[in-house]
């Protein structure tokens, strides 16, 4: 089993419409949580670290259930420019802080 | 006010020579990460480096990989002898601390391509 396994997707979603990614993580013990959006061919950049209260910025909210061990991001009225692949990132103290990376779910935005 | 800087761009290499990665990290981060990503695949921890220390290399193949972090200068991939499967995007990450809580500041990756 992958430590981080997410939906590879593609997801094609109309312009406008909310969309909403989940991604499982099998250590029980991570403690920090990111999402991150990668473009074609370029590198990762963050969008939006995951608190257990969850947490929204803007268009995009970030949900977190410990019980069950999985992440959530949602994004409303989607753009053209969300369209990228979307990297769920976990890290934890018994792996010396490493971030552990999902292998991402891409989203396509379509007009 | 550079980000994370990574040279070159692009690497093409024929099996058996020797691939180089630079990468020079933002000013004010002493953490170095080197990760691969194979096409359609998510990113894969290979090594942690602060200044002129190897932290944790548990990502490394076993064989052709070494890294280094120096006093001066960038830090280093170093790949012997390249097979083809070695073809892959190189993304250097770097870091004020490595502790948790902190995302990572990536550059813009090497893409190696062994012919």
């Amino acid at each position: 089993r992958k430590e981080v396994e997410q939906d590879p997707g593609p997801f094609n979603v109309p312009e406008g419409a909310t969309v909403a990614f989940n991604c499982t993580y099998s250590n029980s013990a991570s403690q920090s949580f990111f999402w991150y959006r990668q473009d074609c061919r370029k590198e990762p950049k963050l969008l939006m670290s995951v608190y257990s209260s969850g947490n929204e910025d803007g268009r995009f909210t970030a949900q977190l259930n410990r019980a069950s061990q999985y992440i959530s991001l949602l994004i409303r009225d989607s753009k053209l420019s969300d369209s990228a692949t979307y990297l769920c990132v976990v890290q934890s103290r018994d792996s010396n802080y490493q971030l552990i990376w999902g292998a991402g779910t891409k989203l396509i935005i379509k007009p | 006010n550079a980000g994370v800087m990574q040279n070159p761009r692009h690497l093409v290499r024929r099996r058996g020579q020797e691939a180089r990665l630079r990468c020079s990290p933002m000013k004010g981060h002493s953490h170095v990460y080197w990760y691969r990503q194979l096409p359609e695949e998510g990113l894969k921890f290979m090594v942690y480096l602060q200044k002129e220390n190897i932290i944790d290399e548990s990502g490394m193949p076993k064989e052709r990989f070494s890294a280094e972090f120096p006093k001066e200068g960038p830090s280093i991939l170093r790949i012997q002898q390249v097979v083809r499967g070695d073809s892959a995007a190189y993304f250097c990450a770097s870091s004020p601390v490595g502790v948790e809580g902190n995302g990572y500041t990536f550059g813009s990756g090497t893409r190696l391509t062994v012919v």
